[in-house]
C-alpha cells in the first residue's frame, strides 16, 4: 500500500545530542515536508521540499536540518541547538500541483530527557 | 501573531445532530482553505477544501463555507456520528510561491456523543 513511513515512532534523546528522524514515501509526491506539534497548538512547518536536491526553511527552522537526496526520503535531524526539542514531529508529503493536500505519515514522538 | 484561529478548543455534539467548526484568518491574501481530521497518536488526514472563488463545498456528509468578507470559514458536518470524534485543524495557504506553506489553526477537539 501507498503511503508515508515515519521512524522511530518514539525516541528518547540527552541533551545535547543530535537525533534523524526518518520520513519514507512511496507515494511518488514531489513535495516533502516536516511539521512540528506541541500540546495545544497547531502544526507548525519546519522545513519542505519541493523537488530532490532542493529544500526552504519553514516558519520554525532553527535548530533543524533536512536532506532531500532521493525523491522517496526527507530524514530530519534535530540538532543539539534545538532549544526545545520535546514534540510530536509529523513528515507529509504531496502532489505539486495540489501543494495543500497533505498526506502524513503517522508521526514521530521525541522527547529529551 | 495567529493568522489562523479556531477559539473554541473544544465541542460536544449529539449523535446525529449537527457539528458546526469554526475558523478565522486575518491574512486577507489567503486564498485556499482546507479541513484536517486528525485521531490522537496519528497523523492528520485532509478531509475538506475550498478555494477563494466558492462560497461553499460539498463532500457527503461535510460541507465547507467561505464568507471573505468576514474572513471566516466552518465546517458542518450533518448528521454527526461518534467517529468524527477527533481534532480537527482548520489551514490555509497563498497562490504562488506560499502555496506549500500551510498555516493550521490550533484545532478543535469534536466529541460526539452516541
Amino acid at each position: 500500500d501507498g503511503g508515508i513511513t515515519q521512524s522511530p515512532k518514539y525516541l528518547f534523546r540527552k541533551e545535547g545530542q543530535n537525533v534523524t528522524l526518518s520520513c519514507e514515501q512511496n507515494l511518488n509526491h514531489d513535495a516533502m515536508y516536516w511539521y512540528r506539534q506541541d500540546p495545544g497548538q497547531g502544526l507548525r512547518l519546519i522545513y519542505y521540499s519541493q523537488i530532490v536536491n532542493d529544500f526552504q526553511k519553514g516558519d520554525i527552522a532553527e535548530g533543524y536540518s533536512v536532506s532531500r537526496e532521493k525523491k522517496e526520503s526527507f530524514p530530519l535531524t534535530v540538532t543539539s541547538a534545538q532549544k526545545n526539542p520535546t514534540a510530536f514531529y509529523l513528515c507529509a508529503s504531496s502532489l505539486s500541483d495540489r501543494a495543500g493536500e497533505l498526506f502524513f505519515g503517522e508521526g514521530s514522538r521525541l522527547t529529551v530527557l | 501573531d495567529q493568522q489562523v484561529k479556531q477559539n473554541s478548543p473544544s465541542l460536544s455534539v449529539q449523535e446525529g445532530r449537527i457539528s458546526i467548526l469554526n475558523c478565522d484568518y486575518t491574512n486577507s491574501m489567503f486564498d485556499y482553505f482546507l479541513w484536517y481530521k486528525k485521531y490522537p497518536a496519528e497523523g492528520p488526514t485532509f478531509l475538506i477544501s475550498i478555494s477563494s472563488i466558492k462560497d461553499k463545498n460539498e463532500d457527503g456528509r461535510f460541507t465547507v463555507f467561505l464568507n471573505k468578507s468576514a474572513k471566516h470559514l466552518s465546517l458542518h458536518i450533518v448528521p454527526s456520528q461518534p467517529g468524527d470524534s477527533a481534532v480537527y485543524f482548520c489551514a490555509a495557504r497563498f497562490s504562488g510561491a506560499g502555496s506549500y506553506q500551510l498555516t493550521f489553526g490550533k484545532g478543535t477537539k469534536l466529541s460526539v456523543i452516541p
